[in-house]
């Protein structure tokens, strides 16, 4: 089955600057990778996603990109606000499986 | 809002008692989920269901059973409560039609002492 790694599990940032979280993949079957954030409390929401015939994609301050050869994606936050301080968490699955394999998470501070 | 709910928000219990958490949700959604959070481990699949009589175990469905009582409703037991059964729980829903864009409830956050 499918295996998700997620690096880094912490990351602090000073505001403004950019964070990057990368994740690599197991499976070449997989063709879908969306990025959920976690807030203090809450449940994981979805912010982005890709699909694996797209590079990258952007929506606004972040983006997200995909290297199918090496089997990795990565999310991209720039000019950081204190309110993307959460936990992030990277997936993947193959569309119609119905089910996504979870990277362990990155929480990510961002230091005024 | 159309919404995921999850009973109890926080849950103390003993060793050897049996709980339930219960997930009610009102987007109208076929596909429900059941998952486990520890801290490092990220979002464990425990149950899930593509619709009232689907059932399918997770990666974890060891000590855990479940009951699709309606297409909305969607409860997880834990029959003899163990003290590594102590985590957070969330419950997810999806559509047929968006698959694998998966909509999670708040969470319970359960001790079993």
């Amino acid at each position: 089955g499918e295996n998700v790694e997620q690096h880094p599990s912490t990351l602090s940032v000073q505001e403004g600057d950019s964070a990057v979280i990368k994740c690599t993949y197991s499976d070449s079957a997989s063709n879908y990778f969306p990025w959920y954030k976690q807030e203090l409390g809450k449940g994981p929401q979805l912010i982005i996603d890709i699909r694996s015939n797209v590079g990258e994609k952007k929506d606004q301050r972040i983006a997200v990109t995909l290297n199918k050869t090496a089997k990795h994606f990565s999310l991209h936050i720039t000019e950081t606000q204190p309110e993307d301080s959460a936990v992030y968490f990277c997936a993947a699955t193959s569309w119609g499986w119905g089910k996504l394999q979870f990277g362990a998470g990155t929480q990510v501070v961002v230091t005024p | 809002d159309a919404d995921v709910t999850q009973t109890p928000r926080n849950r103390i219990t003993k060793t050897g008692k049996r709980i339930m958490l219960e997930c009610s949700q009102t987007k109208g959604h076929d596909r429900m989920y059941w998952y486990r959070q520890d801290p490092g481990l990220g979002l464990q699949l425990i149950y899930y269901s593509f619709d009232v009589k689907d059932i399918n175990k997770g990666e974890i469905s060891d000590g855990y059973s479940v009951s699709r009582q309606a297409q909305a409703k969607f409860s997880l037991s834990l029959e003899s409560a163990i003290p590594n059964q102590t985590a957070l729980y969330f419950c997810a829903t999806s559509s047929d039609s968006t698959q694998e864009t998966q909509y999670f409830g708040p969470g319970t956050r359960l001790l079993v002492l």
